[in-house]
C-alpha cells in the first residue's frame, strides 16, 4: 500500500504540552500535506510541504520532511483543548493524494 | 463563502435502492474527488475528476459511479447499494492539479441496511 502510516495512533497530553505526530511513506513523493478533522466533520488543510523543502512553520505548527527516511512529523506547540481532533498526513503521488489512517489527539485541560 | 456542499448529510437506505449524493463547489475548482472514511482505514479515494467530462477511478471505485457535466458539480451515484457501502463519504475540490490544498465538504453519513 502507498498509504502513509501514522504514529502514534492516539495521543493524550495536557494543555500547554507539545504534541508530535509522525508519518512514514514508501515511495518518492511530490508533496506531503497535513489535515485536521474534528469529530465527524470535514477535513481542514493545515500545511503543505514540498519534496524539496525540509521544514515549514504555520503559527503553532511545525512540519518537517526527511525524504531520505521517507518520513514527516507534525509538531503542535503549546497545545490547547481546542486542538483535540484527528490529524492526517496525505501524500501526493502523481495525480493522487493518499491519506494515512490518522492520529487521534486529545488535549486535556 | 467558499465551500463544498454535500447532500444529504445523513441517509439510511436499503440494499439495492439507487441513491445519489450530490456535491457542489463554488470556488471554480477544476479538480474534484470523492473519498470514503471507515474506522482504522483512513480516507480512501473512490473517484476523481480533473475537469469537466474527465473522470478516473481511485482506489475503491467498485459499486460507484460519478459524472462531471458541469465544473461545479460532481455527484456520486450508488446504483445498487450494499451494506459494505455503509460509510462516511467526503467530497473535496482543489483549484490546481491537486498539488495544493483540498477543500472538503462536511461529509455524508450513509447507512445501507
Amino acid at each position: 500500500s502507498q498509504q502513509g502510516e501514522e504514529d502514534p495512533q492516539a495521543l493524550s497530553i495536557q494543555e500547554g504540552e507539545n504534541a508530535t505526530m509522525n508519518c512514514s511513506y514508501k515511495t518518492s513523493i511530490n508533496n506531503l500535506q497535513w489535515y485536521r478533522q474534528n469529530s465527524g466533520r470535514g477535513l481542514v488543510h493545515l500545511i503543505l510541504i514540498r519534496s524539496n523543502e525540509r521544514e515549514k512553520h504555520s503559527g503553532r505548527l511545525r512540519v518537517t520532511l526527511d525524504t531520505s527516511k521517507k518520513s514527516s512529523s507534525l509538531l503542535i506547540t503549546a497545545s490547547r483543548a481546542a486542538d483535540t481532533a484527528s490529524y492526517f498526513c496525505a501524500i501526493r503521488y502523481g495525480n493522487k493524494l493518499v491519506f494515512g489512517a490518522g492520529t487521534i489527539l486529545r488535549v486535556k485541560s | 463563502e467558499a465551500q463544498v456542499t454535500q447532500n444529504p448529510r445523513y441517509l439510511i437506505t436499503v440494499t439495492g435502492k439507487k441513491l445519489t449524493v450530490t456535491c457542489s463547489q463554488n470556488m471554480n475548482h477544476e479538480y474534484m474527488s470523492w473519498y470514503r472514511q471507515d474506522p482504522g482505514l483512513g480516507l480512501r479515494q473512490i473517484y476523481y475528476s480533473m475537469n469537466v467530462e474527465v473522470t478516473d477511478k481511485g482506489d475503491v471505485p467498485e459499486g460507484y459511479k460519478v459524472s462531471r457535466k458541469e465544473k461545479r458539480n460532481f455527484p456520486l451515484i450508488l446504483e445498487s447499494p450494499s451494506p459494505n457501502q455503509t460509510s462516511l463519504y467526503f467530497c473535496a475540490s482543489s483549484g490546481t492539479d491537486n498539488t495544493g490544498e483540498l477543500f472538503f465538504g462536511e461529509g455524508s453519513r450513509l447507512t445501507v441496511l
